[in-house]
């Protein structure tokens, strides 16, 4: 099936640098890519929908000055968290949408970023 | 706007026996989809089952099952003979309808112990 590998699994950064999280599609092309985050015992929240091409579509309340995704071709999305702040440190994870499988989606297996 | 509510923030079961993780939605939308997805400690999204909301049969893998009642907007996920592995974070997920390009909405999620 339709694999996204997710890099890094997990990274700790010092407050005030930028962090660029990495969401590559293996074997099929992800025309649209969801960015979630995900604090302790909490649901998954929808940061943002990029569309390989175009400027992302954030969702209400999400900075983007701050979270800078880029999808600029049909394998590769980034998340840029920039000047990363101890609030920031929560699990990220992404997700493409994939037509032909009954699972719909297929999610990367995640970023845990710690800011300290 | 799409909504679910899962109200069982956490469940436990004794090893073997079958369980329910309840799931409620709330649409506007006539066509819709409806997932769970397992998440284990790690993190990963583990999807388990999908069911389309013109699909007339309840869907079925392996040992879940979902049971769909449209008109009370409840979509269930039965496990039966539960195992140790099972325990994790259980997460039902809608979208709408136009799969490719949509945002998974998710509710809040269950968290299952499974006890020897």
């Amino acid at each position: 099936g339709a694999v996204v590998s997710q890099h890094p699994s997990w990274v700790i950064c010092k407050s005030g640098t930028s962090v660029k999280i990495e969401c590559r599609s293996l074997d099929f092309q992800a025309t649209t890519m969801f960015w979630y985050r995900q604090f302790p015992k909490q649901s998954l929240m929808l940061m943002a929908t990029s569309n390989e091409g175009s400027k992302a579509t954030y969702e209400q309340g999400v900075e983007k000055d701050k979270f800078l995704i880029n999808h600029a071709s049909l394998t590769l999305s980034t998340l840029t968290v920039t000047s990363a702040h101890p609030e920031d440190s929560s699990f990220y994870i992404c997700s493409a949408s994939v037509r032909e499988q009954d699972s719909g989606y297929t999610f990367g297996s995640g970023t845990r970023l710690t800011v300290v | 706007a799409q909504k679910i509510t899962q109200t069982q923030p956490g469940m436990f079961v004794q090893e073997k026996e079958a369980v329910t993780l309840d799931c409620t939605y709330d649409t506007s939308d006539q066509s819709y989809g409806l997932f769970w997805y397992k998440q284990p400690s790690s993190g990963e999204m583990i999807f388990l089952i999908y069911q389309g909301s013109y699909d007339e049969q309840n869907a079925t893998e392996g040992r879940y099952s979902l049971n769909f009642q449209k008109a009370r907007k409840s979509a269930n996920l039965v496990i039966s003979a539960s195992q140790l592995g099972d325990s994790a974070m259980y997460f039902c997920a809608m979208r709408g309808p136009n799969f490719g390009n949509e945002k998974l909405t998710f509710g809040t999620g269950t968290r299952l112990t499974i006890i020897p």
